[in-house]
């Protein structure tokens, strides 16, 4: 089955680091969703992109937050600096256009922890 | 703007015994509406969805859901529930015109017990 890997799986990280978080989309897949999930907010949608420009990045912390997508196969997302309220499994998913005949397909999440 | 609320966070129940699990939704347009499941640790993966057509949708490990417009409701359901079932239930909604945008509900836990 085809799948939308993302790295890290987890990653744990000082408050005032970096962080980087990727995620590789379905093969011919041109719309990409970034989704933070915590147990307070549920699963929240930060960013979508559909043949690499964003589409609506409203969800996202401006001033730390920036999503990106250098190429087709690659989807970033970038948090500098991070703080503990970061701290989540951040989702990435993908899909065919706005055909839903097949859902979108989610990766396994990257787990963020900022102590 | 589209929102979806799913009625209980928790739902326990006995092993082989009948599940509903609810879910409201409000949109003043059309839309199209989603479960997700997701296993401990895992991401998120389609149960089912109403797109059109029949208002009763099947969908995988024999879960299926109602669609019914003048409610504004998308219960999703299961005669015989398994242990392995226990996993976290979203409904989603996004609007049916071109924009691809799902919003979930805040979930459900499904806890099946022996």
């Amino acid at each position: 089955d085809a799948r939308v890997t993302q790295t890290p799986r987890d990653k744990v990280t000082e408050m005032g680091q970096e962080v980087t978080m990727r995620c590789q989309p379905i093969l011919g897949h041109n719309t990409v969703f970034w989704y933070r999930q915590t147990m307070m907010q549920g699963l929240e949608l930060l960013a979508y992109f559909r043949n690499r420009a964003p589409l609506d990045d409203s969800g996202m912390p401006k001033d730390r937050f920036s999503a990106e997508m250098p190429d087709a196969t690659l989807a970033t997302l970038k948090i500098q600096p991070s703080e503990p309220r970061d701290s989540a499994v951040y989702f990435c998913a993908s899909g065919l256009g706005d055909s839903f005949n097949y859902g979108y397909t989610f990766g396994s999440g990257t787990r963020l922890t900022v102590v | 703007a589209q929102s979806v609320t799913q009625l209980d966070s928790q739902v326990p129940v006995f092993e082989e015994a009948p599940v509903e699990l609810r879910c409201n939704y409000s949109s003043s347009v059309s839309v199209y509406l989603f479960w997700y499941v997701q296993y401990p640790n895992q991401g998120l993966q389609l149960l089912l969805k109403y797109l059109s057509g029949s208002t009763l949708v099947k969908g995988i490990n024999g879960f299926e859901a109602e669609f019914n417009k003048s409610q504004t409701s998308f219960h999703l359901r299961k005669p015989s529930v398994h242990i392995s079932d226990t996993a976290e239930y979203f409904c989603a909604v996004t609007r049916s015109s071109n924009t691809g945008k799902l919003i979930f509900g805040q979930g459900t836990t499904l806890q099946v017990k022996p």
